[in-house]
């Protein structure tokens, strides 16, 4: 079965924290990708990184970076010197090419709040 | 432009109205889907279309119809809503159903049913 674990319901930070969101994924399969996508409180859905299986290299964006860690199935995300322009929902998603439905499974989020 | 358009954006109904939401892509994708949002249970998918006439249910499609008469288009139904089905609604599309690919997502249409 797949599955996408985000453990951080809510996590509030104050501005210029770095904060670090989590996300653990279940696969069986050698072939899959990661997602991260944030919905602010607009509501609408932002694409943020798409990663595959077979690259374990850390991406860096900005004040945005990821760690992909396939020996812990983990696939984290930090972001350097929080801004309150941050503060939405974060959701890890994952996909495999197998899965004839071709959706992503997305974990319940992380709802980031960075205060002034 | 590339995107994907949702209307309406908010809708207030009552149990057993008909409805559509629309969804249409400018980015000639095969691939479209719908998903709910809910809190605490994240975005699950409840149909999907890898092409013109070809659809099938995701994980949560009951009370829910779809079409996919043209490759731009795909319309969600709810043919009698009840209040379970108020929630935060997602159109998506990408190039194909293999999910390598970036899905790009609607701006979300927001139903309440009383």
């Amino acid at each position: 079965a797949q599955k996408v674990t985000q453990a951080q319901t809510e996590i509030s930070v104050v501005e210029k924290e770095d904060v670090t969101l989590d996300c653990v994924y279940e696969t069986r399969d050698t072939t899959y990708y990661l997602f991260w996508y944030k919905q602010p409180p607009s509501g609408e859905l932002v694409f943020l990184i798409r990663r595959n299986s077979f690259d374990e290299q850390n991406e860096i964006s900005g004040r945005y970076s990821w760690n992909f860690q396939k020996s812990t199935s983990s696939f984290n995300f930090t972001i350097t010197a929080s801004q309150v322009v941050d503060s939405a929902v974060y959701f890890c998603a994952l996909s495999n090419q197998r899965r004839s439905q071709g959706n992503l499974i997305f974990g319940k989020g992380t709802k980031l709040s960075v205060k002034p | 432009e590339a995107q994907v358009t949702q209307n309406p954006r908010y809708l207030i109904t009552v149990t057993g109205k008909k409805l559509t939401v629309t969804c249409s892509q400018n980015m000639n994708h095969e691939y479209m889907s719908w998903y709910r949002q809910d809190p605490g249970l994240g975005l699950r998918q409840i149909y999907y279309s890898m092409n013109v006439e070809v659809t099938d249910k995701g994980d949560v499609p009951e009370g829910y119809k779809v079409s996919r008469k043209e490759k731009r288009n795909f319309p969600l139904i709810l043919e009698s809503p009840s209040p379970n089905q108020t929630s935060l609604y997602f159109c998506a599309s990408s190039l194909d159903r293999y999910t390598s690919y970036e899905q790009y997502f609607g701006p979300g249409t927001r139903l309440t049913v009383t």
